[in-house]
């Protein structure tokens, strides 16, 4: 079993639509989540940073992380064609970042 | 603060030959990374620096693979003797040690192709 699990997709939604997103991970330990987007031959580029559980908004993006049901989300509101991209859940211990573990990705396509 | 700057963004090259990447990561960042995509997968973590101690090595960084940091700013991963299996995307990340964790700031990577 991996240590996060991400369903790949591919995710397809109309444009306007509410996109979620998910990871869940074994390891209890961790205590870092984060959210990256990566575009096609593009590096990961950060989009939410959280600590422990609880919610995170920013703009059309919230982040949800609930360490009881080891469980993580991205929500997109408003989704544009321009958010077409893979997303990767990410998380790591709290002694150093070298311990950020990552999901396969799900790739979203939001059509106009 | 110009991100993570990757050379060369495309490499070919045939079996058996050595390749070598260099990463220079942002400037006030002491922390060093270097991971592997392969496609449909995330990344996996190789190996890290603090400024230019090496203090953590994946076990999928072969002895074939080395990583240096020599004065605790830009890097270089040298692959020798390179195989089919070595195609992938290699990334670097760059984040700043503030007492605690920090997120991974990525380059946009190398994409090593072994014919």
């Amino acid at each position: 079993q991996k240590e996060v699990e991400q369903d790949p997709g591919p995710l397809s939604v109309p444009e306007g639509a509410i996109v979620s997103l998910n990871c869940t991970y074994s390891n209890s330990a961790f205590q870092y989540f984060m959210w990256y987007r990566q575009y096609s031959r593009k590096g990961p580029e950060l989009l939410m940073y959280t600590y422990s559980s609880g919610n995170k908004e920013d703009g059309r993006f919230t982040a949800q992380v609930d360490k009881s049901s080891k469980y993580i989300s991205l929500f997109i509101r408003d989704s544009q064609p321009s958010d077409s991209a893979t997303y990767l859940c990410a998380m790591s211990l709290n002694t150093g970042g070298f311990k950020t573990i990552f999901g396969a990705g799900t790739r979203l396509f939001v059509k106009a | 603060d110009t991100g993570v700057s990757q050379n060369p963004r495309h490499k070919i090259t045939k079996r058996g030959q050595n390749v070598t990447f260099r990463c220079d990561p942002i400037s006030e960042h002491n922390r060093l990374y270097w991971y592997r995509q392969t496609l449909g997968q995330g990344p996996e973590f190789l190996t890290y620096f603090q400024n230019e101690a090496q203090l953590e090595k994946s076990r999928l960084l072969s002895d074939r693979f080395s990583a240096e940091r020599p004065k605790g700013s830009f890097s270089t991963l040298e692959i020798q003797r390179t195989e089919q299996g070595d195609s992938a995307m290699y990334l670097c990340a760059s984040s700043l040690d503030q007492g605690g964790n920090s997120p991974l700031h990525f380059g946009n990577g190398t994409r090593l192709t072994v014919t």
